[in-house]
């Protein structure tokens, strides 16, 4: 069974500087990987997806995230945040059997601060 | 884009009565739902994986006489919660795969459905 740790419960950083937050997963078989975000009393809002192909996956928002198999990571990034980008970032796997089921990490609240 | 819609967005109950939400898939079909549950500041719980003309599979230790799910048709899905009770207050969440797009694996999810229970 897969399942998905994702290392910062939260994460506070200055508005225009740069933050990462990581993921990593375990699995047996080959794995679709997500990036999840979450505003407020909303749904999720798929940020950017890794199924194949290049490792280095660029999403919405201007985050983008790198697909690392030896280590088993996942990690998410973006250069410069905005006071916009607060919100609960999820990482989620799903493997390419039995109708795709996905499994979500704990959740990182990411803060930016003024 | 893909849109899932639920329905309520928010309710509140007596303890004992049951409660039904919607889950719809707007613009495409959806073999599969799943319904997550999620606790405040935590992260999404998969409690069952919805099949359209079947029984759904729930997830170990998810009560399935307590939340009953019927996938009745390929855009929508509903979970009732039977005699409900505070504990059972949360957000719930639900989301779909489109069939139509070949091995993706990507989600699409619902806005959520916060359930209080008195």
């Amino acid at each position: 069974a897969q399942s998905v740790t994702q290392l910062d419960s939260q994460v506070p950083v200055f508005e225009e500087a740069p933050v990462e937050l990581r993921c990593n997963y375990s699995s047996s078989v080959s794995v679709y990987l997500f990036w999840y975000v979450q505003y407020p009393n909303q749904g999720l809002q798929l940020l950017l997806k890794y199924l194949s192909g290049s490792t280095l996956v660029k999403g919405i928002n201007g985050f983008e995230a790198e697909f690392n198999k030896s280590q088993t990571s996942f990690h998410l990034r973006k250069p410069s945040v905005h006071i916009s980008d607060t919100a609960e970032y999820f990482c989620a796997v799903s493997e390419g059997t039995g109708g795709f089921k996905t499994i979500f990490g704990a959740g990182t609240r990411l803060f930016v601060k003024a | 884009g893909a849109v899932v819609s639920q329905h309520p967005s928010w309710v509140i109950c007596k303890s004992g009565t049951s409660v039904k939400i919607e889950c719809r898939s707007l613009d495409f079909q959806a073999t599969t739902m799943f319904w997550y549950r999620q606790f405040p500041k935590k992260s999404l719980m998969l409690m069952a994986t919805s099949n359209e003309g079947s029984k759904a599979t729930y997830e170990q230790g998810v009560e399935k006489d307590k939340f009953l799910i019927n996938h009745a048709s390929l855009t929508l899905s509903t979970l009732t919660v039977t005699s409900a009770h505070p504990e059972d207050s949360s957000f719930y969440i639900c989301s779909a795969r489109d069939s139509g797009t070949s091995g993706t694996g990507e989600l699409f999810f619902g806005e959520g459905s916060r359930l209080t229970v008195l």
